[in-house]
């Protein structure tokens, strides 16, 4: 089975660092495009940033709001997505989700919680 | 960025209702536009890819349509498991942007 589990998530004050990860089964994640998304509590998803699959040099690319703060990373020989947040704002509060880019976002990951706050 | 407007924001419908949501893109996306599906407190499921293609596993009494800039999702047949909230994302040009979503409730 296709599964994508999110771990990390916390309460951190601001100007604070968390590192999210993403274990993937059930694939081979460096065959493949990930992504994170994110949902600010009662808001839609914000797309954050994208890594590219092994065939493509695992390229990144990121919102704005990422960028400089927010840094996607991925370790194929363990079958798992990070996403390092530094800097963090309040405004980064929400729940975090892995994906698998391919064919649009076909499978998501329950989602990880990521509370910024003093 | 490409900015992504959905019609209705909210609709109320009955079950065995036919129900079209609308999602328009500020430029052209050609057919790189997604649908999902989202419960409360769940993730979001993908329903539709490349505009008209099911995700595997979705029932067929989901389908979507459109190219260019407007889109459309329709659900055949309203079920008591298809209310949620359904939200089209484009992937045609970084930044990827979600419309707002279209609640959809019991009437």
């Amino acid at each position: 089975e296709v599964q994508l589990v999110e771990s990390g998530g916390g309460l951190v004050q601001p100007g604070g660092s968390l590192r999210l990860s993403c274990a993937a089964s059930g694939f081979t994640l460096s065959d493949h495009y990930m992504d994170w998304v994110r949902q600010a509590p009662g808001k839609g998803l914000e797309w954050v940033a994208r890594s590219r699959n092994k065939a493509n040099g695992y390229t990144t690319e990121y919102a704005a709001s990422a960028k400089g703060r927010l840094t996607i990373s991925r370790d194929d020989s363990k079958n798992s997505l990070y996403l390092q947040m530094n800097s963090l704002r309040t405004e980064d509060t929400a729940v975090y989700y892995c994906a698998r880019g391919f064919h649009g976002f076909d499978v998501w990951g329950q989602g990880t919680t990521v509370t910024v706050s003093s | 960025d490409i900015q992504m407007t959905q019609s209705p924001s909210s609709l109320s419908a009955s079950v065995g209702d036919r129900v079209t949501i609308t999602c328009r893109a500020s430029q052209d996306i050609s057919n790189s536009l997604t649908w999902f599906q989202q419960k409360p407190g769940k993730a979001p499921k993908s329903l539709i890819y490349d505009a008209s293609t099911l995700q595997s596993g979705v029932p067929s009494k989901f389908s979507g349509s459109g190219s260019g800039t407007d889109f459309t999702l329709t659900i055949s047949s309203l079920q008591p498991e298809d209310f949620a909230t359904y939200s089209c994302q484009q992937y045609k040009t970084y930044p990827y942007t979600f419309g707002p979503g279209t609640k959809v409730d019991i009437k």
